[in-house]
């Protein structure tokens, strides 16, 4: 159980183009997803919470605007970059809280992006 | 913002030794945890821990909750290949506005030779 998935796996783009994030419970609801970006060998940082039905909360740093965050549904969000810019290139990993016993985090396995 | 500093950075040691990573924390945290990444995967739940004191195994590993709620510690007792990746702690601290949401340490590079 507690299985959560994300597509695409690996995206290649080119700059000035957004592209979007599935992030999807597949055995459990979500009302809280979280979006972390890791660079190589380094830790993860959080960039957003997404709670189902309403606005995500982003973190300080992260422009709303370049990564839009929805979350229509119990199991899925889904995290738009919006313009991308190689700047941008980065491993996205998005989590699903599960709430209500175990009350914890439960990992995708990660999108590699890369924008040219 | 809360900080959690883990050490080592990273490890390189023989199949079949002992491992031993902690974290420590500049403020309280109400839940430890402990996570394991593969190259190109999410992180993966290794060990929960929720009380002050409370020391918790999963097979070959052993996880500690520090008595003043500001450091854990993990162990890895003989280590195998497969036990080669990056370890993270995460601290979580209960309710209010920030329910759910982790701090995570820097991570462990942990190298096997087998």
């Amino acid at each position: 159980g507690a299985v959560v998935s994300q597509h695409p796996s690996r995206v290649i783009c080119k700059s000035g183009t957004s592209v979007k994030i599935e992030c999807r419970s597949l055995d459990f609801q979500a009302t809280t997803m979280f979006w972390y970006r890791q660079f190589p060998k380094k830790s993860l940082m959080l960039m957003a919470t997404s709670n189902e039905g309403s606005k995500a909360t982003y973190e300080q740093g992260v422009e709303k605007d370049k990564f839009l965050i929805n979350h229509a549904s119990l199991t899925l969000s889904t995290l738009t970059v919006t313009s991308a810019h190689p700047e941008d290139s980065s491993f996205y990993i998005c989590s699903a809280f599960l709430a209500g016993g175990i009350n914890e985090q439960f990992f995708g396995p990660g999108t590699r992006l890369t924008v040219l | 913002g809360q900080q959690l500093n883990q050490s080592p950075q990273s490890m390189f040691i023989q199949e079949g030794e002992d491992v031993s990573m902690n974290c420590t924390s500049s403020s309280i945290f109400n839940t430890w945890l402990w996570y394991k990444q593969d190259p190109g995967e999410g992180p993966v739940l290794l060990i929960a821990l929720y009380k002050a004191g409370e020391l918790t195994s999963n097979g070959r590993l052993t996880a500690q909750f520090g008595i003043t709620r500001k450091d854990s510690f993990l162990n890895i007792s003989a280590s195998i290949p497969s036990d080669v990746g990056i370890y993270f702690c995460a601290g979580r601290n209960a309710g209010g506005t920030s329910y759910g949401k982790l701090t995570f340490g820097q991570g462990t590079i942990l190298t096997v030779h087998p």
